[in-house]
């Protein structure tokens, strides 16, 4: 019940299409569902996140669409570019106490974006 | 600038000995994590404290050890026991806006 279940494990995307990348979980005490991106090397670093009382949150390229009855949510990369090569997690939480999180990971998707 | 510390970036380790990976944050939080990382399957708990003095288990914890004397302060010791120790190793805080992760600290065995 704690798993989160992403999609596809690896995407390769023309310079400025779109890439979509999804995520299923089971557990409804998830509150908050953060996108994470991570470069080679480096750790991953918040990049979007909703809450389940809103279907959709847009900042910039980047857009989360979610579906609560279905228990799916999903990250749109609009105009993708090569910049945005890298891997890319989503995750779930429950909000404990005091700022710590229970946080559940997707196993990621390596996104390729060619010019 | 705010942020977690993560040191060494490289770090090598020959059988049976234990290493120390160091995570230092000045962003004031309270929870404090260990992830691991290998290819393929995501970020994996090892340990999380939630104040100083206090810390549990994660989903991998056989094998590992940590302390947390301080607030900013949140060592992870890979000790003999871990047999399959080479991984990327995470440190990360947290506040209810999310996590914060280091730049990771690679671990191989030679």
């Amino acid at each position: 019940q704690q798993q989160v279940k992403q999609s596809p494990q690896s995407l390769i995307v023309q310079k400025g299409g779109i890439s979509i990348i999804n995520c299923a979980y089971e557990n409804t005490a998830f509150d908050y569902f953060p996108w994470y991106q991570q470069f080679p090397g480096k750790g991953p670093a918040l990049l979007i996140a909703i809450r389940p009382d809103v279907s959709e949150k847009k900042e910039g390229r980047f857009t989360i669409s979610f579906n609560k009855s279905a228990k799916q949510f999903s990250l749109h990369i609009m105009d993708s570019q090569p910049g945005d090569s890298a891997t890319y997690f989503c995750a779930a939480s429950m909000k404990r106490s005091g700022g710590y999180q229970k946080v559940t990971f997707g196993t990621g998707t390596k996104l390729q974006v060619i010019p | 600038d705010g942020g977690i510390t993560q040191s060494p970036k490289y770090l090598f380790r020959k059988e049976g000995q234990n290493v120390t990976l160091s995570c230092e944050q000045n962003l004031n939080h309270d929870a404090m994590y260990w992830y691991r990382q290998d290819p393929g399957q995501g970020l994996r708990l090892i340990y999380y404290s939630q104040i100083v003095n206090d810390f549990q288990k994660g989903d991998i914890a056989e094998g590992y050890s940590v302390s947390r004397e301080k607030k900013e302060s949140f060592p992870l010791t890979v000790t003999s026991a871990q047999k399959n120790p080479t991984a990327f190793y995470l440190c990360a805080s947290s506040t209810d806006y999310g996590y914060t992760f280091g730049s990771g600290t690679r671990l191989t065995v030679v």
